[in-house]
């Protein structure tokens, strides 16, 4: 059974802190994505990763930047973090074996104040 | 550029009543798509993709080409499949990986 966690399922941060996201699969999948789901908007992909050390901006990549360093875990970091930063955030992992179903960790609900 | 596009934001039917979500799309190959729902406090999950062709908690879904549909569907509601629904694809990145786009996602309501 695949599991995809993330480090924290609250969180709230001050306008301009560096924020770090963490989120960990434990089945070696090599694609990884970070989404942010609003209401009435959707999810919206930041960033993905196709293989370790390796990433590709997604549709709002502006704000944001990522780290994966190993093929387990792929962080998303907010460099300087804004009030329209808040939001979910969403991780999820896929692979080819699994004909690219994605699987999603729980979310972590960032509130920037 | 690939678009996932689902027109209701909300949708209520009673139970028992036929269920039909839309979503269209726009990609210029061929797309793989699927349909993933969120119930109340649980995590996004997969509920079924065009390529299966299966029934999934007696929800279908039939990839129509011609007018780049994909299309949602449950004969009898039932209140359990109260949730949010969002419909994605799966295309190519310009550098040949895979990219997924969902779209703004579907709010079923149930009434008993």
């Amino acid at each position: 059974d695949v599991k995809v966690t993330q480090s924290s399922r609250y969180l709230v941060k001050r306008t301009g802190e560096k924020v770090f996201l963490e989120c960990v699969q434990d089945m070696d999948h090599e694609n990884m994505f970070w989404y942010r789901q609003d209401p009435g908007l959707g999810l919206r992909l930041i960033y993905f990763s196709y293989d370790v050390k390796m990433k590709e901006k997604g549709d709002i990549p502006e704000g944001y930047s990522v780290s994966r360093e190993k093929k387990e875990r792929f962080s998303l970091i907010l460099e300087s973090a804004s009030t329209n930063q808040t939001s979910m955030y969403l991780c999820a992992s896929s692979a080819v074996e699994s004909n690219y179903e994605q699987y999603f960790g729980p979310g972590t609900r960032l509130t920037v104040t | 550029a690939q678009r996932v596009t689902q027109p209701e934001k909300l949708l209520s039917v009673f139970k028992g009543a036929p269920v039909e979500l839309k979503c269209n799309y726009s990609y210029s190959g061929s797309p793989e798509l699927f349909w993933y729902v969120q119930y109340s406090r649980q995590r996004l999950q997969l509920l079924l993709r065009h390529i299966s062709r299966e029934s999934i908690k007696g929800f279908t879904a039939d990839l129509n080409k011609g007018e780049t549909s994909f299309h949602l569907k449950k004969p009898f509601a039932q209140e359990e499949d109260s949730a949010m629904y969002y419909c994605a694809l799966r295309g190519s990145h310009s550098g040949g990986y895979q990219k997924v786009t969902f779209g703004t996602g579907t709010k079923l309501q149930v009434i008993p």
